[in-house]
């Protein structure tokens, strides 16, 4: 059974450091990856999502990473703002018939000013 | 306007009370799903539709059950309500043969009493 980690489970970190958010899970054989941003009391906003095939996806100040043979993926926020506050999962697709998503439990930020 | 739309947002109600919570989407995705959220436990599947006659058990399906009454309305149902099912409710949608990448509704918070 394929079972989704995060760690650490909660971070605070200054305003402008640049953090590295971890997932892994325990069966490499997934399709893809995806990691979310939930508000507090808020629906899940999709960030990234990385192909099996993709090492790794960017989009502004974010970066994820993924290697599926160790199990691990890593979204890297640059100069991070208070507005990055939130809690961020990742999820893992298992199979190609996209019915199998399983989410890791989150990590949650606070950005302080 | 949101692509994907709860109804309602927030729902208090008694033990063995029916609530339906319902879900509708612009997006056009083929796909939707029903997941809870608990804290310390992460988001779980609860049902799933590939299209409108097409109706899969997730993992936490019991008490529960779902109508797709056309391609951008998914419903969930509880037959019974009880304490336990005292949850944040997410609906979320996605394509067939695209990345299979999810978007999610703003939540249903409900609370059984």
């Amino acid at each position: 059974k394929q079972e989704v980690t995060q760690i650490p489970a909660a971070l605070s970190v200054p305003e402008g450091e640049n953090l590295v958010l971890n997932c892994s899970f325990t069966d490499s054989a997934i399709y893809n990856l995806q990691w979310f941003r939930q508000d507090p009391g808020k629906g899940l906003t999709s960030l990234l999502l990385i192909q099996s095939s993709q090492r790794e996806q960017t989009s502004g100040r974010l970066n994820a990473s993924l290697d599926k043979s160790s199990g691990r993926s890593t979204l890297y926020i640059a100069a991070s703002q208070p507005g990055d506050s939130a809690t961020y999962l990742c999820a893992v697709i298992r199979d190609n018939y996209g019915q199998n998503f399983v989410f890791g439990p989150g990590t949650r930020l606070s950005v302080l000013p | 306007d949101a692509d994907v739309t709860q109804t309602p947002r927030n729902r208090i109600t008694k033990t063995g009370k029916r609530i339906m919570l319902e879900c509708s989407q612009t997006k056009g995705h083929d796909r939707m799903y029903w997941y809870r959220q608990d804290p310390g436990l992460g988001l779980r599947l609860i049902y799933y539709s590939f299209d409108v006659k097409d109706i899969n058990k997730g993992e936490i399906s019991d008490g529960y059950s779902v109508s797709r009454q056309a391609q951008a309305k998914f419903s969930l149902s509880l037959e019974s309500a009880i304490p336990n099912q005292t949850a944040l409710y997410f609906c979320a949608t996605s394509r067939t043969g695209d990345s299979y990448e999810q978007y999610f509704g703003p939540g249903t918070r409900l609370t059984v009493t």
